[in-house]
C-alpha cells in the first residue's frame, strides 16, 4: 500500500536558519497528489502546500517544496525560520480518485530565539 | 465565525461507555471526513463521506460508526470505549470528494479521554 516516511521526528533550530524537512513516499499509483500540512499547538492541521506536478516548485508562506518522482520525495524547505514556524508538520499523499490521504508520522519543528 | 464546529471540545468517558462526537460544517461542502490523532499514530484517516454516502472506511473496528443526518453533519458514534480510544478526533470537509476542489479543511477537534 501507499506509505509516507518522515525521517525526522524532532527538529530544533535557531531563528533565522534554514530548514529542510524530509518526506519520501512509496506508491504504485501515478495519479497522486502530495501535501504538507502544518499543525500548531492545540490547533487543527492546515494545508500548507500541495503538488502533483513533477519537478515543479510550489511555495506558500515562505515555505517551498518540489515533487521529485525520480527520488520519490517531496521535501519541505524554508530559507529562514521564524519563531512562529514552531509546529508539527505532516507530509501526505492522496490518490486523486480517493480522498483518503496517507500521512507521514510528522516532524515537530521547534524554533528557538 | 467557525466554519467547522465540533462538539464537545473535551470529553471524558469511562471504559465501556458510548459517546457521540458531533461535527457540523458551514462551508457548503459535499464531502466530510473523520481523523484520529494520538501519540501512537499522529494523524490517522478513519472515514470519508460524499453526499452522505460512505466512501471509505479505514477503521478496523465496528465500534466506530459515522452518522450523517444531513449533508453538513457527520457525527461519530463510538461504543464500548477503551482507554486506547483516547485521542483527538478531527472532522474535516472538502467541497468535492475528488478533483481540484478536494482540499480538506479541518475542524478544531474533540479531545477524548477514556478512563
Amino acid at each position: 500500500g501507499d506509505s509516507v516516511t518522515q525521517t525526522e521526528g524532532l527538529v530544533t533550530l535557531t531563528e533565522g536558519l534554514p530548514v529542510k524537512l524530509n518526506c519520501t513516499y512509496q506508491t504504485a499509483y501515478s495519479d497522486v497528489a502530495f501535501f504538507w500540512y502544518v499543525q500548531h499547538l492545540n490547533e487543527a492541521p492546515k494545508l500548507l502546500l500541495r503538488s502533483s506536478t513533477d519537478n515543479k516548485r510550489t511555495e506558500h508562506q515562505g515555505f517551498h517544496a518540489t515533487l521529485h518522482k525520480s527520488s520519490s520525495s517531496f521535501h519541505l524547505q524554508k530559507s529562514s525560520v521564524q519563531l512562529s514556524d514552531s509546529a508539527l508538520y505532516f507530509c501526505a499523499l492522496r490518490r486523486n480518485n480517493n480522498n483518503a490521504p496517507r500521512f507521514g508520522a510528522g516532524t515537530k519543528l521547534t524554533v528557538k530565539p | 465565525d467557525p466554519k467547522i464546529i465540533q462538539k464537545p471540545k473535551y470529553l471524558v468517558a469511562v471504559t465501556g461507555s458510548e459517546k457521540i462526537l458531533i461535527c457540523e460544517q458551514y462551508l457548503g461542502h459535499n464531502a466530510m471526513y473523520w481523523y484520529r490523532q494520538s501519540a501512537k499514530k499522529p494523524l490517522e484517516f478513519m472515514f470519508s463521506y460524499s453526499y452522505q454516502k460512505l466512501m471509505d472506511n479505514q477503521t478496523a473496528s465496528s465500534r466506530f460508526q459515522p452518522q450523517s443526518s444531513k449533508k453538513n453533519h457527520l457525527d461519530l458514534q463510538i461504543t464500548a470505549l477503551k482507554p486506547d480510544d483516547s485521542a483527538t478526533y478531527f472532522c474535516a470537509s472538502s467541497q468535492d470528494f475528488w478533483g481540484p476542489y478536494a482540499e480538506q479543511f479541518f475542524g478544531p477537534g474533540t479531545r477524548l479521554t477514556v478512563l
